[in-house]
């Protein structure tokens, strides 16, 4: 079984700092991506990572796919209260239909 | 062009109940996957719908069953009901082949 472990699990921060949230996996997957959930609302994919070692910015927005493609990390820089939300991160199963396996997600809460 | 709706929003339903829930399509979509959300945790893959069969299935029991109709929207169906299964519900379509795919905002359901 394919697994996601996606750290913090929980992170409140200021207004204007820095952060980065990691997922990690034991197994390579077709490609790994990005969502964000507000409550009540299904969650809306922000990004797609496919290619080891691949870097893509949205705004103040930065992901990375680990050269293994097994990891991949979101990096939010000068966070703003509108980035509060659950950050999740999946794996793209291609070989069963583009079956998503997801981390548990991470809460991000800014203060302003 | 509406996105993926679903229906109920909310569901109160008590153990060992039968309960339906539905999901229409993103148009131009063929392709629809169903999901459980508990809460705190990331979705869990149910099953997938493809020309009307189940394509792909994870790892749920038979109670779960589901239908897709020729106008490719589907249904979920939980038999005898559990309170384990008080989550969120979601339903994502997409077409075949296609790795994005869009969720709708999820069918609550609680089992008192």
């Amino acid at each position: 079984t394919q697994l996601l472990e996606q750290s913090p699990q929980f992170l409140s921060i200021q207004e204007g700092e820095n952060l980065t949230v990691y997922c990690n996996s034991s197994s390579v997957f077709s490609s790994l991506q990005w969502y964000r959930q507000e409550p009540g609302e299904g969650p809306v994919l922000l990004v797609t990572v496919v290619t080891g070692g691949e870097v893509k910015k949205l705004k103040r927005l930065t992901f990375q796919f680990g050269d293994a493609r097994k990891d991949s990390s979101l990096h939010i820089t000068a966070a703003q209260p509108g980035d509060t939300g659950l950050y999740l991160c999946a794996g793209v199963q291609r070989e069963y239909g583009n079956k998503l396996v997801f981390g548990a997600g991470t809460i991000l809460r800014v203060k302003s | 062009d509406a996105g993926v709706t679903q229906s109920p929003t909310h569901l109160i339903k008590t153990r060992g109940q039968q309960v339906t829930l539905r999901c229409s399509p993103k148009s131009g979509h063929d392709t629809v996957s169903w999901y459980q959300q508990a809460l705190g945790q990331g979705p869990q893959f149910i099953f997938q719908y493809y020309e009307e069969e189940e394509r792909q299935r994870g790892n749920f029991p038979d109670r779960f069953s589901g239908h897709q109709f020729p106008n490719y929207s589907s249904e979920l169906n939980v038999n005898a009901l559990l309170l384990g299964d008080s989550a969120l519900y979601l339903c994502a379509s997409s077409q075949l082949a296609a790795e994005t795919q869009y969720f709708g905002p999820g069918t609550r359901l609680l089992v008192l």
